[in-house]
């Protein structure tokens, strides 16, 4: 079936170094992909979005490239801050289903340090 | 402002005892779903409205109800909660069902049932 895979966590990181999470999916059709945040105490809100082959999402610093060829959807920050501590969801979503679910990958921690 | 209104934030009830959590938006969105958080699990789909009076399951319905009767609200019902059901929930609300549409979640209301 449809999956997101997403690396374990969770991550630490000091202020201003370089952010990768991994994601990779595996899906029947041509999904969108997803990266929602979950800030402490809050539900999740839409990071970014890429919706075709080779498209680029970015917000907030953060961007990831929708790559079909290896079936991932990478997030990346080249400098974080500790107000992006937070958890991180990978998340597709297929076309024609007649439902929106977001498949989601079980999420990445990440606390960054001062 | 734009949101989605869960209540309570949170809920400790004992095995048995029916219990509603509320669910409200603004937005006057067709679609509403909602989805239980657990370690290690990610976010699992519960059920699903794409519009009044139109609900279906999702990934893990079982023990669950919920109801669609006006297009703000979203009510999810546990007529007799077991200690599995310990869980963070959201809900969340989307304008339509396509794949593109951003999915605006709630602040979560975590149950747990002793």
């Amino acid at each position: 079936g449809d999956s997101v895979t997403q690396m374990e966590g969770p991550v630490t990181l000091s202020e201003e170094a370089f952010l990768t999470i991994n994601c990779t999916y595996t899906a029947t059709g041509y999904p969108s992909l997803f990266w929602y945040v979950q800030y402490p105490g809050e539900g999740l809100q839409l990071l970014l979005k890429a919706t075709k082959a080779d498209d680029k999402g970015s917000n907030k610093g953060f961007e990831a490239t929708y790559r079909k060829e290896t079936t991932s959807f990478h997030l990346e920050k080249g400098s974080v801050q500790v107000s992006d501590s937070a958890v991180y969801f990978c998340a597709l979503s297929l076309p024609g289903t007649g439902n929106t679910p977001l498949v989601f990958g079980k999420g990445t921690r990440l606390s960054v340090i001062a | 402002e734009a949101q989605v209104t869960q209540n309570p934030r949170y809920l400790i009830t004992v095995t048995g005892k029916k219990l509603t959590v509320t669910c409200s938006q603004n937005m006057n969105h067709e679609y509403m779903s909602w989805y239980r958080q657990d370690p290690g699990l990610g976010l699992r789909q519960i059920y699903y409205s794409m519009n009044v009076e139109v609900t279906d399951k999702g990934d893990v319905p079982e023990g669950y109800k919920v109801s669609r009767k006006e297009k703000r609200n979203f009510p999810l019902i546990l007529e007799s909660p077991s200690p599995n059901q310990t869980s963070l929930y959201f809900c969340a609300s989307s304008r339509g069902v396509s794949t593109n549409e951003k999915l605006f979640f709630g602040s979560g209301t975590q149950l747990s049932v002793l």
